[in-house]
């Protein structure tokens, strides 16, 4: 089974950085998605990770320490628009790429 | 995106009458999933399909079939809905190729009294 976890909510204000983190524990591992969803609408992708590493894309970053099974997603730059909820879900291994979902982290931007 | 149209939109029904959701996709993706969001639960799958009739349970599948007759369209089945089933479902796609992401559906509104 797979078990991932990520902090319910974080507050952060306009123009800061925050880290936003997820921890998985899973019987096998693939790789790791990010996605935002912005209130009433759909999951959305923003990053991919499968080695260990920071992947930079624009004011978004996300790391990966496959040893550690921990994950962050670094926004930088933070605009009220990056108000969201953040989803972090791990893939198995095995063949088929299933991914679990961790319950999300809302981020509210304060001015 | 992956042109993916999930209908009806909004649905308010009462207990114990069937409800069908539908998600059509144009991107001809070997999988697609539904999902539902509650608070507090994030997204959880109910089931999933890896091509015409070929599908599988999720972790929470139970009062819940699907069915994949074509490759763009996968309805997901509450045979006798109960209020415990009141949530946002969403329909999602993907290659399968494990590194390629899932695309939403903007999602079905269920209320059911």
């Amino acid at each position: 089974g797979q078990n991932i976890d990520q902090p319910t909510e974080m507050t952060a204000t306009e123009g800061a950085i925050v880290q936003i983190n997820c921890t998985y524990q899973t019987s096998g591992f693939n790789g790791l998605f990010w996605y935002q969803q912005h209130a009433g609408e759909a999951p959305t992708f923003l990053s991919y990770n499968v080695l260990d590493g920071l992947e930079e894309k624009g004011r978004f970053s996300s790391f990966l320490s496959r040893s550690k099974g921990y994950s962050y997603l670094l926004l930088k730059e933070l605009q009220m628009k990056d108000s969201a909820s953040y989803l972090c879900a791990v893939t198995g291994s095995g063949g088929s790429y299933i991914p679990t979902f961790g319950r999300g982290t809302s981020l509210i931007v304060h001015p | 995106d992956a042109g993916i149209t999930q209908s009806p939109r909004h649905k308010v029904t009462e207990t114990g009458t069937p409800v069908t959701l539908r998600c059509h996709q144009t991107e001809n993706h070997r999988y697609m999933y539904w999902y539902r969001q509650d608070p507090g639960h994030g997204l959880r799958l109910i089931h999933y399909s890896y091509g015409v009739k070929d599908t599988d349970k999720g972790e929470v599948s139970d009062g819940y079939s699907v069915s994949r007759s074509k490759t763009e369209d996968f309805l997901l089945t509450l045979e006798s809905a109960t209020s415990s089933q009141t949530s946002v479902y969403f329909c999602a796609t993907s290659t399968g190729d494990s590194n390629q992401p899932q695309h939403f559906g903007d999602g079905t509104r269920l209320s059911i009294l």
